[in-house]
């Protein structure tokens, strides 16, 4: 079951902040985030298992929430270089990793 | 060379013709993966390999044949395409799989190979 990327889309001015949701209908044992530039691989931004926790990446950070079985991606701050599309995986029991549809971020000066 | 690598990075074939893509990794890793990526899409994982085992096949049709000689080089054989396999074919790599719950590690994608099929 493909997870649930919320919104599809946002646009930002430099300095605002934005927070990507991403939910499954199966219990997860962890969530992926990837974020791909126009025309670029994705690149991996982080990982979180199953337990609530929160991790950081310079001013990007995510949670988990294993109950609610969503995660959370924030971008505070945001630069220019975070515009792209940002992708969620998970990975329930069945062992797959499967992606949402990307939410593309804009981020104008 | 570093990272992943992808070859070539367009392919134009018709739907009778036989073409392999060419994915190699320079990262020491253990586990590999190809990806399909279509328009409006989200991304598709294809096929795991680890140790030069598949170890996932994701309901992909037998037109798409993968193979995996060492653990640096990883292929996808293509046959009797339909122009919905029009894509983006994304080839990554990771440190190791695992069949245990969180196996997925951090992967490392190549620039991938934009096929049209007509």
């Amino acid at each position: 079951q493909q997870p649930v990327q919320s919104p599809q889309a946002v646009i930002l001015r430099e300095g605002e902040d934005a927070v990507i949701n991403c939910s499954s209908s199966k219990a997860l044992y962890s969530v992926h985030w990837y974020r791909q530039k126009h025309g670029e691989a994705p690149v991996f931004l982080m990982i979180l298992l199953k337990g609530g926790e929160q991790k950081g990446h310079e001013k990007i950070s995510a949670s988990f929430n294993e109950k609610k079985q969503q995660s959370s991606l924030y971008l505070t701050a945001s630069q220019l270089s975070y515009s792209g599309t940002y992708f969620c995986g998970t990975e329930s029991n069945t062992g797959k990793l499967i992606f949402g549809q990307g939410t593309t971020l804009q981020v104008k000066p | 060379e570093t990272g992943v690598t992808q070859t070539p990075r367009h392919l134009v074939m018709g739907m009778t013709n036989k073409k392999s893509l060419k994915c190699e990794q320079h990262l020491g890793h253990n586990a590999m993966y190809w990806y399909k990526q279509s328009a409006k899409k989200p991304l598709e994982l294809m096929f795991v390999y680890s140790l030069e085992e598949r170890v996932e096949n994701n309901s992909v049709p037998s037109r798409f044949s993968p193979e995996c000689p060492n653990s640096s080089h990883l292929f996808l054989h293509l046959h009797t395409l339909q122009p919905e396999d029009s894509a983006l074919y994304l080839c990554a790599s990771s440190q190791d799989w695992s069949r245990l719950a969180g196996g997925y590690n951090e992967q490392f994608f190549g620039p991938g190979t934009r096929l049209t099929v007509l």
